[in-house]
C-alpha cells in the first residue's frame, strides 16, 4: 500500500539553526500538508499546498517557515531558524484531489531544538 | 471557523465491553468528519470519515461512528473493546462549505483498554 514518507525521523539541532524536514507524499496525490504536535498536544495544522502553492496556512507558519516542492517528489519545510518552541513532531500528509480524500499522514520527524 | 472538541482527555474501559470516544464539533456550514488513530511514536492513521448519507459509519478495525447533527457530535464506538485498540484518538472536521480546506483536529483522547 503506498503511504507518505519522511526524513528524517529524529533530529537534533542548536537554537538558531536552520532544518529542512522532508517527505515523499503518496504518487498520485495533489494536496500536501504540514501539521505539527508538541509533545501530548493537540495536531496543529501549519501549511497547505496546492499546484505548486501555498493555498492555506495558519498563524504558526510564520517568515521562520517556507515550504517546497522541488523536484515534483520531495515536499520539504524549511525552518529558518529555530526556536526553542519548534521543538515538536512534524507530520507530512497528502490527499487525492476532490474535497472529500482523506489525508494520508507520515510516521512524522521530531525536532528537537537545544 | 471549524472546531473540534474531545471533552475527554483519558477514558479507560475493559477489555471486551463497549467504548465511546466523544466528539462535537462547530463548523458554519456542512461538516466533513473523521477519526484517526495514533500509536506510541507513529504517525495518524485514518479510521473513518462521514460526508452525507447514513448517520452510522463504518471503519477500520471495528470501528464505527455515529453522526448527530442536532447536537453536533461524532462519537467513535466499538462494540467490544481490545487491548490493542489503546491508542490516542483524533476526531477532526472540515467545513465543506467554508474556505478552509485543512482539517482541524481535536485535542485527542487516550484510550486504554485494561485486560
Amino acid at each position: 500500500e503506498p503511504e507518505v514518507t519522511q526524513t528524517p525521523s529524529h533530529q537534533v539541532t542548536q537554537m538558531g539553526q536552520e532544518v529542512i524536514l522532508r517527505c515523499v507524499p503518496i504518487s498520485n496525490h495533489l494536496y500536501f500538508y504540514w501539521y505539527r504536535q508538541i509533545l501530548g498536544q493537540k495536531v496543529e495544522f501549519l501549511v497547505s499546498f496546492y499546484n505548486n502553492e501555498i493555498s492555506e496556512k495558519s498563524e504558526i507558519f510564520d517568515d521562520q517557515f517556507s515550504v517546497e516542492r522541488p523536484d515534483g517528489s520531495n515536499f520539504t519545510l524549511k525552518i529558518r531558524s529555530t526556536k526553542l518552541e519548534d521543538s515538536a513532531m512534524y507530520f507530512c500528509a497528502s490527499r487525492r484531489g476532490g474535497i472529500t480524500g482523506e489525508l494520508f499522514f507520515g510516521e512524522g520527524s521530531r525536532l528537537t531544538v537545544l | 471557523a471549524q472546531s473540534v472538541a474531545q471533552p475527554e482527555d483519558q477514558v479507560n474501559v475493559a477489555e471486551g465491553n463497549p467504548l465511546t470516544v466523544k466528539c462535537t464539533y462547530s463548523v458554519s456550514g456542512n461538516p466533513y468528519l473523521f477519526w484517526y488513530v495514533q500509536y506510541p511514536n507513529r504517525g495518524l492513521q485514518f479510521l473513518l470519515k462521514y460526508i452525507t448519507g447514513d448517520n452510522l459509519v463504518k471503519g477500520s478495525y471495528g470501528f464505527e461512528a455515529e453522526f448527530n447533527k442536532s447536537q453536533t457530535s461524532f462519537h467513535l464506538k466499538k462494540p467490544s473493546a481490545l487491548v490493542s485498540d489503546s491508542a490516542l484518538y483524533f476526531c477532526a472536521v472540515r467545513d465543506l462549505t467554508g474556505s478552509a480546506r485543512q482539517l482541524t483536529f481535536g485535542s485527542g483522547t487516550q484510550l486504554t483498554v485494561l485486560p
